[in-house]
């Protein structure tokens, strides 16, 4: 089944501790997004990738950083989180290929509270 | 810059109809549609294109307006499952691709919309 996969679906965590939120998608996407989704907000782009060790800022990139070592998966690091950081975390993915007429795929969300 | 959504909120009776715009400050070079339901991912409705539209979904449809930077979804009839809330997303392109232009989706706050039995 196609599917974009994150991981963990819920996290409470303490400040300044380090996390990951895993993301991986099975449809050979090249491209790949995370957006983070509060209330009254909509969902606002974190970082983005056009393929394999191209990464790119979105709208909302401090305090996150991001990887593509792979095509498959672009994992989203919190180095120190930060209350402000509590919310509802999506990955998408889509074909990409310089395109735009494709549509995002969402992963299930990550809802994140940080103390 | 995010585009902008109107109306915030909406809210029917099944059967209804109703029209969701979608407006940017930019030149855009593609509108997305998605509906999120509670507790739930979003899902991809339609794009739009530059120079066409494009009818994808249901009593679902979408126009765009290159000249005035808006999109407009209408939804006809409307059922219950057509409760949630949505997203349009649009594409600005900054530069050529070829200059290393690069797609950046930018969404909406969305738009709630209600429909009652």
């Amino acid at each position: 089944e196609a599917q974009v996969t994150q991981n963990p679906r819920y996290l409470i965590t303490v400040t300044g501790k380090k996390l990951t939120v895993t993301c991986s998608q099975n449809m050979n996407h090249e491209y790949m997004s995370w957006y983070r989704q509060d209330p009254g907000l909509g969902l606002r782009q974190i970082y983005y990738s056009m393929n394999v060790e191209v990464t790119d800022k979105g709208d909302v990139p401090e305090g996150y950083k991001v990887s593509r070592k792979e095509k498959r998966n672009f994992p989203l690091i919190l180095e120190s989180p930060s209350p402000n950081q509590t919310s509802l975390y999506f990955c998408a993915s889509s074909l990409g290929r310089g395109r735009s007429n494709q549509p995002q795929h969402f992963g299930d969300g990550t809802r994140l509270s940080i103390l | 810059q995010q585009p902008v959504q109107s109306p915030q909120a909406v809210i029917l009776r099944e059967g209804e109809d109703a029209v969701i715009n979608c407006s940017s400050s930019k030149a855009l070079y593609s509108v997305h549609w998605y509906r999120q339901k509670h507790g739930e991912a979003p899902v991809f409705l339609m794009i739009l294109l530059k120079g066409g539209e494009q009818k994808g979904h249901e009593k679902i449809s979408a126009s765009f307006n290159e000249k005035k930077q808006q999109s407009s979804l209408y939804l006809t009839a409307s059922q219950l499952s057509y409760s949630g809330t949505y997203f349009c997303g649009t594409e600005a392109l900054l530069k050529p691709r070829t200059q290393g232009g690069s797609e950046k989706l930018v969404f909406g706050k969305g738009t709630k919309l209600t429909v009652n039995p």
